[in-house]
């Protein structure tokens, strides 16, 4: 099966630095590749996907790269603000064309902290 | 829109008791997942199910796990006869059935968080 690896654990950056978070994954058949953060006692809430037909994706301050060939992407976050402090987990999935059905592969997660 | 609705929010049983989590997905969503969140790890997926079937339980314990979802209400994930290891957060996720060309569409709730005392 689908295997997610995430790093690192823990990420300390200063209000106004990037973050960058990286997962590599296992399984080649894996098209889908979103990002959660999850905040204390929250469920987590999607806030970027990518599929393997697109390299990189941006969305304001959140940006996320693939790469196929590697196996590996990767989550940026420009001018970081105290309230992107959170738990972020990258995940995997194959969905099937025509079908909605994708179970995700979880990263361990990444605890990110923006000093103010 | 309400989201993902998860119910109870927190739960305490000791050990042997039952243990009945309750997911209504969100409207125009029948597509539900359970996933366990263990203290300080990511998300494990444990089942998937349409109305009235299972498609996927690969990820649930083969003893005193159980999932449905009914033709009418709630998704139910039940664990019998409830162990200390089994102290968790329990997250539903919903989706439509057709793509929208975003992904998934995963909606998660906001958990159930249980306590085996």
């Amino acid at each position: 099966g689908e295997n997610v690896e995430q790093h690192p654990s823990t990420l300390s950056v200063q209000e106004g630095d990037s973050a960058v978070i990286k997962c590599t994954y296992s399984d080649s058949a894996s098209n889908y590749f979103p990002w959660y953060k999850q905040e204390l006692g929250k469920g987590p809430q999607l806030i970027i996907d990518i599929r393997s037909n697109v390299g990189e994706k941006k969305d304001q301050r959140i940006a996320v790269t693939l790469n196929k060939t590697a196996k590996h992407f990767s989550l940026h976050i420009t001018e970081t603000q105290p309230e992107d402090s959170a738990v972020y987990f990258c995940a995997a999935s194959t969905n099937a064309g025509g079908t909605s059905y994708g179970k995700l592969t979880f990263g361990q997660g990444t605890i990110l902290t923006v000093h103010p | 829109n309400a989201g993902v609705m998860q119910n109870p929010r927190h739960l305490v049983r000791r050990r042997g008791q039952e243990a009945r989590l309750r997911c209504s997905p969100m409207k125009g969503h029948s597509h539900v997942y359970w996933y366990r969140q263990l203290p300080e790890e990511g998300l494990k997926f444990m089942v998937y199910l349409q109305k009235e079937n299972i498609i996927d339980e690969s990820g649930m314990p083969k003893e005193r796990f159980s999932a449905e979802f009914p033709k009418e209400g709630p998704s139910i994930l039940r664990i019998q006869q409830v162990v200390r290891g089994d102290s968790a957060a329990y997250f539903c996720a919903s989706s439509p059935l057709q793509l929208t060309g975003q992904g998934v569409g995963y909606t998660f709730g906001s958990g159930t968080r249980l306590t085996v005392v």
